[in-house]
């Protein structure tokens, strides 16, 4: 079945620094969805990427859908401690969402 | 965004009783509801898909005898866990999809089970 796989597992920076999680999948994805979960807190959906090659921006962060529609990223510029939690990617392919195991984000002030 | 609650939001029971977790979108008509479980510090588990009307679809190694879900409307789908053991202990999500564009789900908050 479909896998989705996410790197890294665990991310500790200094506040200030910049952090990007990545999101593989197995097969393509019709698109690819982004969500934080806080510690103690339930998935937030972030955004959605649809189109090959798309790159999206929210203030801070920076959302990459790759051209063969198979991988994606997330970076964070600049963290701050408000960026702490669990970051999740989720694809679509023929199937529900599909959920990669999160990157936790520490972050150090 | 729209809204998703779920109640209880914590329980503690004995082994051997049923558990029964529901889950409201509160302002959008949800036909399609998943239920997901989530160990500490572990990513979520699909467990089934709910379609109001219909039975739900479960994902593989998840006991639909076990697991009840009823989905009779579109705004609440309910999660039974029957006859609970320790291992049932988890937090419980469910999340109401949307067929607008983004096509994104919306989660609860989320139930605490403790089976002691």
């Amino acid at each position: 079945g479909q896998q989705v796989m996410q790197i890294p597992q665990y991310q500790h920076v200094q506040e200030g620094e910049d952090f990007t999680t990545y999101c593989n999948s197995s097969t393509t994805l019709s698109n690819i969805q982004w969500y934080k979960q806080r510690p103690g807190g339930h998935p937030v959906f972030l955004i959605q990427l649809v189109k090959s090659g798309e790159v999206k921006k929210q203030k801070r962060l920076t959302f990459q859908f790759g051209e063969a529609k198979k991988n994606s990223s997330l970076h964070i510029t600049a963290t701050q401690t408000t960026d702490v939690g669990t970051y999740f990617c989720a694809g679509r392919g023929n199937t529900p969402l599909v959920f990669g195991k999160g990157t936790r984000l520490s972050v150090i002030a | 965004g729209a809204v998703v609650s779920q109640h209880p939001s914590w329980v503690i029971c004995k082994s051997g009783t049923s558990v029964k977790i529901e889950c409201r979108s509160l302002d959008f008509q949800a036909t399609t509801m998943f239920w997901y479980r989530q160990f500490p510090k572990q990513s979520l588990m699909l467990m089934a898909t709910s379609n109001e009307g219909s039975k739900a679809t479960y994902e593989q190694g998840v006991e639909k005898d076990k697991f009840l879900i009823n989905h009779a409307s579109l705004t609440l789908s309910t999660l039974t866990v029957t006859s609970a053991h320790p291992e049932d202990s988890s937090f419980y999500i469910c999340s109401a999809g949307t067929s607008g564009i983004y096509n994104e789900q919306f989660f609860g908050p989320g139930t605490r089970l403790t089976v002691l």
